[in-house]
């Protein structure tokens, strides 16, 4: 089996601020994603990568940006965090669109 | 575009009762079908999958889902429901092929009254 690890567990901001989550797994799966977790309205897709040094933009991309410079490793930057923003970012990883394997997620609240 | 839509956001049931959770998707061709579960204070599990073949596939724990094309629907049943089993269930969908996307529902907060 394999693992995927979120780096921080929690993180705090500033309103304004840029701030960086980072994931890793060991699956050797080729597709990663990042979604948002708000209550009430599921997972929303932020951003997608197939391979390493590709990216796809989801539903929710707009105030983020992604990097993917290693198969193992793919990382999300909130651009701009926004005042009283509280949500939990999920980290995941599949085989081409197939069962998804998650991470337990970054906490985020601005302050 | 791919979406999906699980028309109930909280569902009580008496333990030891039915269960069915609805869930409709939308995409044009044959879809990847999921069911993930999400238990307090917990990561994402998958209770189920659908590829192909038999519409009736079965689950961790009793649960399983039937995949009805003429009608866009993925719904979970259980026959009878335990109190370990509240929690917030995700259908999700992806194309079954190349395209990797996967889109989740908005998810459906599971309450088992004793």
């Amino acid at each position: 089996g394999g693992i995927i690890t979120q780096t921080p567990k929690f993180l705090i901001g500033q309103e304004g601020q840029k701030l960086t989550l980072k994931c890793q797994q060991n699956f050797n799966h080729d597709t990663m994603y990042w979604y948002r977790q708000d209550s009430g309205k599921g997972l929303r897709l932020i951003y997608y990568s197939i391979t390493e040094n590709d990216l796809q933009k989801g539903d929710l991309s707009e105030g983020y940006d992604a990097s993917r410079e290693k198969k193992s490793s793919f990382s999300l930057t909130v651009t701009s965090a926004q005042k009283n923003e509280m949500a939990v970012f999920l980290c995941a990883s599949s085989i081409k669109g197939t069962e998804v394997f998650f991470g337990k997620g970054t906490r985020l609240t601005v302050v | 575009a791919q979406s999906v839509t699980q028309p109930d956001a909280r569902v009580t049931v008496s333990e030891g009762a039915s269960l069915q959770l609805r869930c409709k998707y939308s995409y044009s061709g044959t879809p990847y079908l999921f069911w993930y579960v999400q238990y307090p204070r917990q990561g994402l599990q998958l209770l189920l999958k659908y590829y192909s073949g038999d519409p009736v596939v079965q689950g961790v724990n009793g649960f399983e889902a039937e995949f009805i094309k003429s009608n866009s629907s993925f719904h979970l049943r259980k026959a009878s429901v335990h109190w370990s089993d509240s929690a917030v269930y995700f259908c999700a969908v992806s194309a079954n092929y190349g395209n990797e996307k996967i889109t989740f529902g908005a998810g459906t907060k599971l309450t088992i009254k004793p």
